[in-house]
């Protein structure tokens, strides 16, 4: 990818389980964010963390960011079905440029 | 707010055509971007523009790429010649001083 890599490529859990995605980047940022997609649309924001953050709470997500490691997780607990999709982090340097990872395709078997 | 416009959602042409990709951003925000996305090189940044002025064009693949945005709220992505290698889903996004995107429907480009 043009700025970094998720991991894993690909996770199958089952309803009710948690799951967790991890993101790493190249450069320094202004703040990391997630977004979800599926299938055939376009991507949606589930989460901003600045880089003087540590963790963020939303719901069922949590955001992690380690800047000394340039890695963010995303957990997403008590899955749903619902929650299949493919999951993206994005970095957001001071200049306003938003570049993405490889994305994680999570599916949540009922 | 309509959100993100794209137009047209799905565009299948002949290699060697023009190919024009439009986007309307919401109101008011001062970012857009244009990416591509495929299986095999995932979602790249194209180009993004802070208020109307191209920021960052390095990921534009080649010189038949070019984008431009005349106004506030309207932006073109042309591919002139189009190559088979082209067809990706094209997606717009646009954002305010740093918020998070907000991308439209995509543009699902298929050259033959």
């Amino acid at each position: 990818s043009q700025q970094g890599e998720e991991d894993p490529q690909a996770l199958s859990i089952q309803e009710g389980e948690n799951a967790t995605m991890n993101c790493s980047y190249k450069t320094s940022i202004n703040n990391l964010q997630w977004y979800r997609q599926n299938s055939g649309r376009g991507l949606v924001h589930l989460i901003l963390i600045r880089s003087n953050e540590r963790e963020k709470h939303s719901g069922r997500l949590r955001v992690t960011l380690d800047t000394s490691k340039k890695s963010s997780s995303l957990l997403i607990t008590a899955s749903r079905a619902a929650d299949t999709a493919s999951y993206f982090c994005a970095t957001v340097t001071n200049a306003g440029k938003s570049t993405f990872g490889d994305g994680t395709t999570l599916t949540v078997k009922p | 707010d309509a959100g993100v416009i794209q137009s047209p959602r799905h565009e299948v042409t002949e290699m060697g055509q023009e190919v024009t990709l439009r986007c309307k951003p919401i109101s008011g925000h001062d970012y857009l971007f244009w990416y591509r996305q495929t299986m095999m090189r995932g979602l790249e940044l194209l180009i993004y523009f802070n208020n109307n002025v191209p920021i960052d064009d390095s990921g534009m693949p080649e010189d038949r790429f070019s984008a431009k945005m005349p106004n506030a709220s309207f932006s073109t992505l042309k591919i002139q010649p189009s190559e088979p290698r082209d067809s990706a889903v094209y997606f717009c996004a646009s954002s305010f001083q740093g918020s998070p995107l907000h991308f439209g429907n995509g543009t699902r480009l298929t050259v033959t």
